[in-house]
């Protein structure tokens, strides 16, 4: 199994520049999860799919973030404009929900490491 | 909403030795999932180590295991015989039981090995 893909690995852009960020979860895995690790704020979720349908956002910082999963072998978060206090390691993580419950591990990519200037 | 504390930011253990790594959390849930995290340099984020909140036994993967303290919301981590390998971030984390499947993380905490 290749794991959950990230791309790009590494994104330098300019502030004002639209960046989108892409992600594509283990093949059966059915609930998507996007982080966000600061040196700040630490590791934090931002938002979480089940089935392709958002469940959790209230951790989308505000409008300019936006996320979609259009299918269940990708997903994009995409920040227009972005700003400096974007930069970041934005991680997509994967997991198998089980409506039956029990335990499912969340794995996770290598990460986009993001730097606004 | 449950939170998630790691009061050291760094700590240093000679190879061979053992050390312990302290978590804290704050949850009115009954039961819930703990779970020990490693970021090594390459940033990929590694499970050590997962504790159920309602099996009283601490968990234990070979030379890692957990003080599940749950009165005391505390959930420290042993590394036993440290290795050069094991010099990492390490992340204190909590997921409910049902509901939200959202892992909530402690700041993390910089493990050095020394050889």
């Amino acid at each position: 199994d290749a794991g959950v893909i990230q791309s790009p690995r590494h994104e330098v852009t300019e502030m004002g520049q639209e960046v989108t960020l892409r992600c594509k979860p283990i093949s059966g895995h059915n609930s998507l999860f996007w982080y966000r690790q600061t040196m700040m704020r630490g590791l934090e979720l931002l938002i979480y799919f089940n089935n392709n349908v958002p469940i959790d956002d209230s951790g989308m910082p505000e409008d300019r973030f936006s996320a979609k999963m259009p299918n269940a072998s990708f997903s994009t978060l995409k920040i227009q404009p972005s700003e400096p206090r974007d930069s970041a390691v934005y991680f997509c993580a994967s997991s198998l929900h089980l409506t039956s419950g029990g335990y499912n591990e969340q794995f996770f990519g290598p990460g986009t490491r993001l730097t606004v200037l | 909403a449950q939170t998630v504390t790691q009061s050291q930011p760094e700590m240093s253990v000679q190879e061979a030795e053992t050390v312990t790594l302290s978590c804290t959390y704050d949850t009115s849930e009954s039961d819930y999932y703990l779970f020990w995290y490693k970021q090594p340099p390459s940033r990929q984020m590694i499970l050590v180590i997962r504790q159920e909140a309602y099996k009283q036994q601490n968990a234990t993967e070979n030379r890692f295991s957990v003080n599940f303290q749950k009165a005391a919301k505390s959930f420290s981590l042993k590394i036993s015989d440290s290795q050069l390998g094991d010099a990492a971030m390490y992340f204190c984390a909590y997921r409910s039981v049902g509901g939200s499947e959202k892992l909530v993380f402690g700041k993390g905490m910089k493990l050095t090995v020394n050889p």
